[in-house]
């Protein structure tokens, strides 16, 4: 069966700080994803990530994925108020879905 | 940009009733798919659906869970007998084809079961 963990659950931190957001599964396979979701509302689509020692980034936020480690990362870089939401990794996907992690809620205080 | 659109927003209704739920997926995809989550939880697998048939399903998905595309369009799903327990946001999701997509998600519905 297919384990995500994420880590932290809960996030608050200031503007203009740093922090890195984890993902750990538990076997291996293809594909990690990241969304974002932002309350009472949809899941939107950041990051595929279909490979080991794939590095994406948007804006402040940059994804990597470790297959080896079973770890993915969301950095976050110089944070601002507006990227206050809940991040989720998921992994798997076809015919299976995708198994969610528990999500990371993010608060960017002032 | 082409979206997933999700009908009601919100429907309330009571233990023991059917209630479906309707979706419609951009239009050149071709893998559907249920999910549901529990406020303040995560994002559960319930249902793909392709070729006008059931790919997969968890274990959520049991006898009062069912799935349809009645006319090619919609992709519909149906909770027969509701419980307290089913309260939760439906989203539908669907991707153009099986490999290196990311699941494009409707707002969801959010149901209410009192």
């Amino acid at each position: 069966e297919l384990k995500v963990e994420q880590n932290p659950l809960f996030l608050s931190m200031q503007e203009g700080k740093n922090y890195t957001i984890y993902c750990n599964y538990s076997t291996t396979s293809d594909r990690l994803y990241w969304y974002r979701q932002d309350p009472g509302k949809s899941l939107e689509s950041l990051f595929v990530l279909l490979s080991n020692g794939a590095v994406k980034q948007e804006g402040r936020l940059m994804a990597s994925l470790d297959t080896k480690a079973r770890l993915s990362t969301l950095h976050i870089t110089a944070a601002v108020h507006d990227l206050s939401a809940t991040y989720f990794c998921a992994r798997g996907g076809g015919a299976d879905g995708l198994t969610f992690g528990k999500g990371t809620h993010l608060i960017i205080q002032p | 940009e082409p979206e997933v659109t999700q009908t009601p927003s919100h429907q309330v209704t009571q233990m023991g009733q059917e209630v479906i739920l309707r979706c419609v997926p951009i239009s050149n995809h071709l893998y559907f798919y249920w999910y549901r989550q529990i406020l303040g939880q995560k994002v559960e697998f319930l249902v793909s659906f392709y070729n006008n048939e059931i790919s997969e399903k968890s274990e959520i998905f049991d006898d009062q869970f069912s799935v349809e595309r009645p006319d090619g369009s919609n992709f519909t799903l149906k909770i027969r007998s509701t419980k307290l327990e089913d309260s939760a946001m439906y989203f539908c999701a669907s991707i153009p084809g099986l490999y290196n997509s990311p699941l494009h998600f409707g707002n969801g519905t959010r149901l209410t079961v009192t």
